[in-house]
């Protein structure tokens, strides 16, 4: 069974630019969430989606949405982007959005802001 | 807000050695705790899921405990490899919400 995939792996972008990257999660699994995680700190939360709805977001500006399509693929768009959203970014996926499930994440995108 | 803090936050350690890595929380009403490893430039990998009504689990080598009542978590790593090399990072769910909060995570360093 596949895990958790993100695409692209890598990404380079320009100042003032947007930027999409797309999450699917694991076969059967239907709540996805998005963490942004800069050098040396842990992931921190963005978004929760579950069967398409926004269950959770974490503090970040309106340039940050998400979605989730029917089969609970998901996208995490960046508007305007700054310098400082170079980061890794991680896309988990579980069964349920809330209780005890287990979380796996995939391999991440590694965004750079030039 | 929930803090989490993990101590050390870098280790190095003689290949063989028994290790304990810290893990602790600001707030006890949490759902459950979950201990990942993460490579260099790496997704994060789960090691073991600890639900709030448990003491421990196992795992190999890995053996995970939680005190929720002192907002304390040890991730026990026996008999250490060189490729146990890697920063272990710890994270709580909390009741009310659903979204993980991590620590900074330690490095390990597994010399051989």
């Amino acid at each position: 069974d596949a895990g958790v995939t993100q695409s692209p792996t890598h990404l380079i972008k320009t100042r003032g630019q947007h930027v999409t990257l797309r999450c699917s999660p694991i076969s059967g699994h239907k709540s996805v969430s998005w963490y942004q995680q800069v050098l040396g700190q842990g992931p921190q939360f963005i978004f929760q989606y579950y069967e398409k709805e926004e269950r959770g977001r974490g503090n970040f500006p309106d340039r940050f949405s998400a979605r989730q399509f029917p089969n609970y693929s998901s996208e995490l768009n960046v508007n305007a982007l700054l310098l400082g959203d170079s980061a890794l970014y991680l896309c988990a996926s579980s069964l349920v959005w809330i209780g005890g499930t287990e979380a796996f994440f995939g391999q991440g995108t590694r965004l750079t802001v030039v | 807000k929930q803090e989490v803090t993990q101590i050390p936050a870098a280790l190095s350690v003689p290949e063989g050695e028994n290790l304990v890595l810290n893990c602790s929380f600001t707030d006890s009403a949490i759902y459950n705790l979950q201990w990942f490893r993460q490579d260099p430039g790496k997704g994060l990998t789960s090691l073991l899921l600890i639900q709030s009504s448990q003491r421990e689990q196992t795992s190999g080598r890995l053996n995970a405990s939680l005190d929720k009542s002192s907002g304390r978590s040890t991730l026990y790593i026996a008999a250490s490899q060189p490729g146990d090399s890697a920063t272990y990072l710890c994270a709580v769910r909390e009741s009310a919400g659903n979204q993980f909060y991590f620590g900074t995570g330690t490095s390990l360093t597994v010399i051989p």
